[in-house]
């Protein structure tokens, strides 16, 4: 069946630092990808919705030059979380959408931890 | 805008109990509802969906039955196991801005003890 990846599943980074994430659609073309931010015990908040070539689209008060989308190919989407501090250390959750087995669905990665020390 | 609200956890039951998790919905159109699981450590999986009123979705025994006149989509399984516990997710996906956007509720924890 589709399956999403990200990598990595976990990174522990110092303040100031940046972070990149990626997140891969294997088995299918995902024209859409979202990215999720998950906090300890909330449900998932999307962060913002890009599709292949194009600039992504932010959620009101998402800082979009702290958090950078790319969307370079339609199989791989990557999250760069720059100059990361601690109140960034959250469980990031990307999402593709597209057809996988001719059904128009929208598959989630299992996410990454992200630590700022 | 939409929103999607289900039950606080955490939920407790002995396994082979019944399981109801309730969830209510606010939408502006006719959305797709949704309830996603995800277990310790992992990402979301879609457990089982519903596309239009009075449609019942279902899964590895698990079901939920669109209710558009109460705007409900509760999660219901006659016997849960050991296995069920995770965190469950109510969701509604609907066309915003031309693409699909899901709303997620706030989850609720069901741990199920032997």
């Amino acid at each position: 069946g589709a399956v999403v990846s990200q990598h990595p599943s976990r990174v522990i980074c110092k303040s100031g630092t940046s972070v990149k994430i990626e997140c891969r659609s294997l088995d299918f073309q995902a024209t859409t990808m979202f990215w999720y931010r998950q906090f300890p015990k909330q449900s998932l908040m999307l962060m913002a919705t890009s599709n292949e070539g194009s600039k992504a689209t932010y959620e009101q008060g998402v800082e979009k030059d702290k958090f950078l989308i790319n969307h370079a190919s339609l199989t791989l989407s990557t999250l760069t979380v720059t100059s990361a501090h601690p109140e960034d250390s959250s469980f990031y959750i990307c999402s593709a959408r597209g057809l996988a087995g001719g059904i128009d669905t929208q598959y989630f990665g299992p996410g990454t931890r992200l630590t700022v020390l | 805008g939409n929103s999607v609200t289900q039950m606080e956890g955490p939920v407790t039951l002995s396994e082979e109990a019944f399981l109801t998790i309730n969830c209510t919905y606010t939408a502006t159109g006719y959305p797709s509802l949704f309830w996603y699981v995800q277990y310790p450590g992992e990402g979301l999986q879609l457990l089982l969906k519903a596309t239009k009123a009075d449609d019942k979705g279902s899964n590895k025994g698990f079901e939920a039955t669109y209710r558009k006149e109460t705007t409900s989509f509760h999660l219901e399984k006659g016997s849960v196991q050991v296995s069920d516990s995770a965190v469950y997710f109510c969701a509604l996906s609907e066309v915003e801005r031309g693409y699909q956007k899901v709303t997620f509720g706030t989850g609720t924890k069901l741990q199920v003890i032997p």
